[in-house]
């Protein structure tokens, strides 16, 4: 099946520091990347919709100048967590749809960890 | 209201047993359903799609009814491996690709 790799798998950080995160599709060419959040004990919630060379969708309530995301190549999404704070603490995956196939299934890249000090 | 709602459970189950669960849904006009599987601190995997008429992967049968707006899921045989986080996923045709995930339910399986 189709691979997705996200860098880092954790990260530590002190409050105020900015975090970039790596997803990229490994195999395939992905027409479209989400990025999620998921709080302990919690579901995903998409954060946003990212499409390559276009601006990235963002949920409700996600602040798009926070949480900063790139889609360069159609192997690459990029989310930056700018002045990253205790409460961003969460468990970060991204996701990837083929530009082929059944555009529907999404897969998953590892997550990231994140831990704001 | 949730658009997606499922029992977090959890569920224990001796190992060997069926156990079954569903899942609810809001949004009348979600086309897509999917089950998926999430372990401890993991990225959650694709289990199964779920099909109008119903399908059976091994173990696995999902099922939806659309009148009643819930899918569910059943495991036989439980193995002491099926203990995870089952996530019902829901797609909106108008929602593009993108999907709404249930809050899981916890399944345990004990020898």
């Amino acid at each position: 099946g189709a691979v997705v790799s996200q860098h880092p798998s954790r990260v530590i950080c002190k409050s105020g520091t900015s975090v970039k995160i790596e997803c990229r599709s490994l195999d395939f060419q992905a027409t479209t990347m989400f990025w999620y959040r998921q709080f302990p004990k919690q579901s995903l919630m998409l954060m946003a919709t990212s499409n390559e060379g276009s601006k990235a969708t963002y949920e409700q309530g996600v602040e798009k100048d926070k949480f900063l995301i790139n889609h360069a190549s159609l192997t690459l999404s990029t989310l930056t967590v700018t002045s990253a704070h205790p409460e961003d603490s969460s468990f970060y995956i991204c996701s990837a749809t083929t530009t082929s196939g059944d555009v529907n299934t999404q897969y998953f890249g590892p997550g990231t960890r994140l831990t704001v000090l | 209201r949730k658009e997606v709602e499922q029992d977090p459970g959890p569920f224990n189950v001796p190992e060997g047993a069926t156990v079954a669960f569903n899942c609810t849904y809001s949004n009348s006009a979600s086309q897509s359903f999917f089950w998926y599987r999430q372990d401890c601190r993991k990225e959650p995997k694709l289990l199964m799609s779920v099909y109008s008429s119903g399908n059976e992967d091994g173990r696995f049968t999902a099922q939806l009814n659309r009148a009643s707006q819930y899918i569910s899921l059943l495991i036989r045989d439980s193995k002491l491996s099926d203990s995870a986080t089952y996530l019902c996923v829901v797609n909106a045709k108008a929602a593009g690709n993108k999907l709404t995930f249930g809050g899981g339910t916890r399944v345990l399986v004990k020898p």
